[in-house]
């Protein structure tokens, strides 16, 4: 679990409010997720980056934005949300973007919308 | 949307058995199956990861593929309470070979 942390673990936000989570991977991976799970659903991807570069954006709301300033670390800025945005997002790397690296995840940040 | 299907469960099983955890998917041309374990509460675990087909073992664990039926499974032997978790079957989707598509999971509730 070390290998991946992510801060805050939880989080109680209005719709109105702005907040940031924070993902940091030590396992000198090149290639880092964000992941929403919902109850009764499965993971859902987000955002992908390869060396700091985004290479997937899997269709979600501009009130969701993600940054990556190194390989090391990501971000994904909040604002504005809804409360059917209540989930928790998993972090998670991989050494690249090859069909067969494995992902590892973070503990997640439980997220609630009020 | 390419699919993977697990049975939600809960899967009881007894202390000591073997646990059989499915898992079908639709895209016919994937090449990597991975098996996570989540407790209540908590993300998910890398167990094993296979991509030929056949049997692969890693401790009380076996992963099992098979390409021309499309299914992969998950055996746990001489299963402990410890075990009871959420199971979730992961693949691979083709065109990006690093996107991963994400079963609902399978309740598996191992009783003493």
């Amino acid at each position: 679990e070390t290998g991946v942390t992510q801060t805050p673990r939880h989080l109680v936000m209005g719709m109105t409010n702005k907040k940031s989570l924070k993902c940091e991977q030590h396992l000198g991976h090149n290639a880092m997720y964000w992941y929403k799970q919902s109850a009764k659903k499965p993971l859902e991807l987000m955002f992908v980056y390869n060396f700091k570069e985004q290479t997937e954006n899997n269709s979600v709301p501009s009130r969701f934005s993600p940054e990556c300033p190194n390989s090391s670390h990501l971000f994904l800025h909040l604002h504005t949300l809804q409360p059917e945005d209540s989930a928790l997002y998993l972090c998670a790397s991989s050494q690249d973007l090859r069909g067969r690296d494995e992902q590892y995840f973070g503990p997640g940040t439980r997220l609630t919308v009020t | 949307q390419k699919e993977v299907e697990q049975n939600s469960g809960p899967l009881s099983v007894p202390e000591g058995a073997i646990a059989s955890l499915n898992c079908t998917y639709s895209d016919r041309v994937s090449q990597s199956f991975f098996w996570y374990r989540q407790y209540s509460g908590k993300s998910p675990e890398l167990i094993m990861s296979i991509y030929s087909n056949g049997d692969k073992e890693d401790g009380r664990f076996t992963a099992q593929l098979n390409k021309a039926s499309q299914y992969v499974s998950l055996l746990i032997r001489d299963s402990q309470p410890s075990d009871s978790a959420t199971y979730l079957c992961a693949v691979n989707i083709p065109n990006s070979g690093y996107a991963l598509n994400f079963g609902k999971g399978t309740s598996l509730l191992v009783t003493p």
